[in-house]
C-alpha cells in the first residue's frame, strides 16, 4: 500500500467553481501534514500546512480526519491562476520532521476560462 | 533576501561521468535534503542532513553522495554508479526540532540530463 495516495486527476474545473481534493495516508503515526502547489517545471511551493482542527487561508480550506487517515483541500471560487498540480504532503518519520517528507504524487487541476 | 539557490538549472551530461549540484541557503536551516522528482512522480528522498558534518541515506540514496562541511551548503554528487540520473533535482531546507509542524522549503531545481 502507498504511503500517500491522491487521485492524480486532472480535473478540469470552470473559473469561479468549487474544487475539493483528498489524499490518503497509510501511517497513523504520521504528525504533520501540508498542502504544496507545483507548478510546471518548478519547485513545489509550501501552500498551507494542515492542523487537527482545520485550517483557512482566504479561498483555501484544509481538513484533516486522522480517524479515517485522510487530509482534504477546498479551493472556492477558483482562478485561473490556481492551475497547478496539488501535492500532498506527510511527515510519517520519528524526527518531526528531519528525516523528510513523503509526497503524494500530485493532484493536477485545470481552470478553464 | 533569504531564500534557496540551485545550480545550474539545466546541466548535461556524459554517461560515465560524476557531477555535482550545488545547494545554498541563507535562511539560517539546520535541516536540508535532497530529492528528484520523474516525470509522474512524486518526490523521492535521496539524502537528508540535521546538523553541519553529518547527514542520512534517504530512500534512494544508492548512486549519489553528499557532504555537508557548511550549514549553508549541501552539495549532491550523482556518481556514475547511479543507473537512472536524468531527473529533475531539488533541494530543500527547513528548521529542525522535535515533534512539531515542520516545513520544507524548496530551492527552484536542477534539470539533469545523462545521455
Amino acid at each position: 500500500r502507498k504511503e500517500v495516495e491522491q487521485d492524480p486527476g486532472p480535473f478540469n474545473v470552470p473559473e469561479g467553481a468549487t474544487v475539493a481534493f483528498n489524499c490518503t495516508y497509510s501511517n497513523s503515526a504520521s504528525q504533520s501534514f501540508f498542502w504544496y502547489r507545483q507548478d510546471c517545471r518548478k519547485e513545489p511551493k509550501l501552500l498551507m500546512s494542515v492542523y487537527s482542527s482545520g485550517n483557512e487561508d482566504g479561498r483555501f480550506t484544509a481538513q484533516l480526519n486522522r480517524a479515517s487517515q485522510y487530509i482534504s483541500l477546498l479551493i472556492r471560487d477558483s482562478k485561473l491562476s490556481d492551475s497547478a498540480t496539488y501535492l500532498c504532503v506527510v511527515n510519517v518519520g520519528s524526527g518531526g520532521g528531519a528525516d523528510g517528507l513523503t509526497f503524494g504524487k500530485g493532484t493536477h487541476l485545470i481552470i478553464q476560462p | 533576501d533569504g531564500g534557496i539557490t540551485q545550480s545550474p538549472k539545466y546541466l548535461f551530461r556524459k554517461e560515465g561521468q560524476n557531477v555535482t549540484l550545488s545547494c545554498e541557503q541563507n535562511l539560517n536551516h539546520d535541516a536540508m535534503y535532497w530529492y528528484r522528482q520523474d516525470p509522474g512522480q512524486g518526490l523521492r528522498l535521496i539524502y537528508y542532513s540535521q546538523i553541519v558534518n553529518d547527514f542520512q541515506k534517504g530512500d534512494i540514496a544508492e548512486g549519489y553522495s553528499v557532504s555537508r562541511e557548511k550549514k549553508e551548503s549541501f552539495p549532491l554528487t550523482v556518481t556514475s554508479a547511479q543507473k537512472n540520473p536524468t531527473a529533475f533535482y531539488l533541494c530543500a531546507s527547513s528548521i529542525f526540532g522535535p515533534i512539531r509542524m515542520v516545513e520544507q522549503y524548496f530551492g527552484p531545481g536542477t534539470r539533469l540530463t545523462v545521455t
